[in-house]
């Protein structure tokens, strides 16, 4: 059964700060991984996906690394701002029987301090 | 393209009652997605629709629980007899995979429906 940790579970940073959140999989037989941001009693919005063939996907002040056959991802960001305080979940897609469904992380909640 | 949509936003309810929801996933989205998510954790999967025939259900989903597509178009999520354990967000997704758009898996999220089983 795939499992997907996220270290850490929360991060407080001055404004300004480069960041990096760490996002791990046990099942390396992956399709695709995604990053989201969800803002409190809110829905998820996608930032990036990264398919598994590739190796980072940029966005903006955003950059996600993926390193299949170890298990990680990487979700960089630079220059942070308070607007980017919010709780930032990873999810790989497995294909399993076809439903291609997300299994998630319990996320890194980020405070970004003015 | 307006996005995937949900409603109500917000459901109280006592428990033993019954309550449905109900989602919009974006046009000529072919799948659609159902995850629960409680405080602390992310969201699990519950279950999903290719068009209108529902193909994989989570051992979560309980015989409490049933979601239909019909058409392939919204969908809806009812639970049954409702118990403080469900209270939860639910969330929707859809997406893309083939037709007359590039096909992806990439999934979009709606808002979310807030559960409060009192």
């Amino acid at each position: 059964k795939q499992e997907v940790t996220q270290i850490p579970a929360a991060l407080s940073v001055p404004e300004g700060e480069n960041l990096v959140l760490n996002c791990s999989f046990t099942d390396s037989a992956i399709y695709n991984l995604q990053w989201f941001r969800q803002d409190p009693g809110k829905g998820l919005t996608s930032l990036l996906l990264i398919q598994s063939s590739q190796r980072e996907q940029t966005s903006g002040r955003l950059n996600a690394s993926l390193d299949k056959s170890s298990g990680r991802s990487t979700l960089y960001i630079a220059a942070s701002q308070p607007g980017d305080s919010a709780t930032y979940l990873c999810a790989v897609t497995d294909p399993g029987a076809g439903s291609y469904q997300l299994t998630f992380g319990k996320g890194t909640k980020l405070s970004v301090i003015p | 393209d307006t996005g995937v949509s949900q409603d109500p936003r917000h459901k109280i309810t006592k428990r033993g009652q019954n309550v449905t929801f109900r989602c919009d996933p974006i046009s000529e989205h072919n799948r659609l997605y159902w995850y629960r998510q409680t405080l602390g954790q992310g969201p699990e999967f519950l279950t999903y629709f290719q068009n209108e025939a529902q193909l994989e259900k989570s051992r979560l989903l309980s015989d409490r629980f049933s979601a239909e597509r019909p058409k392939g178009s919204f969908s809806t999520l009812e639970i049954q007899r409702t118990e403080q354990g469900d209270s939860a967000m639910y969330l929707c997704a859809s997406s893309a995979t083939g037709g007359k758009i590039t096909p992806s898996y990439e999934q979009y999220f709606g808002p979310g429906t807030r559960l409060t089983v009192t």
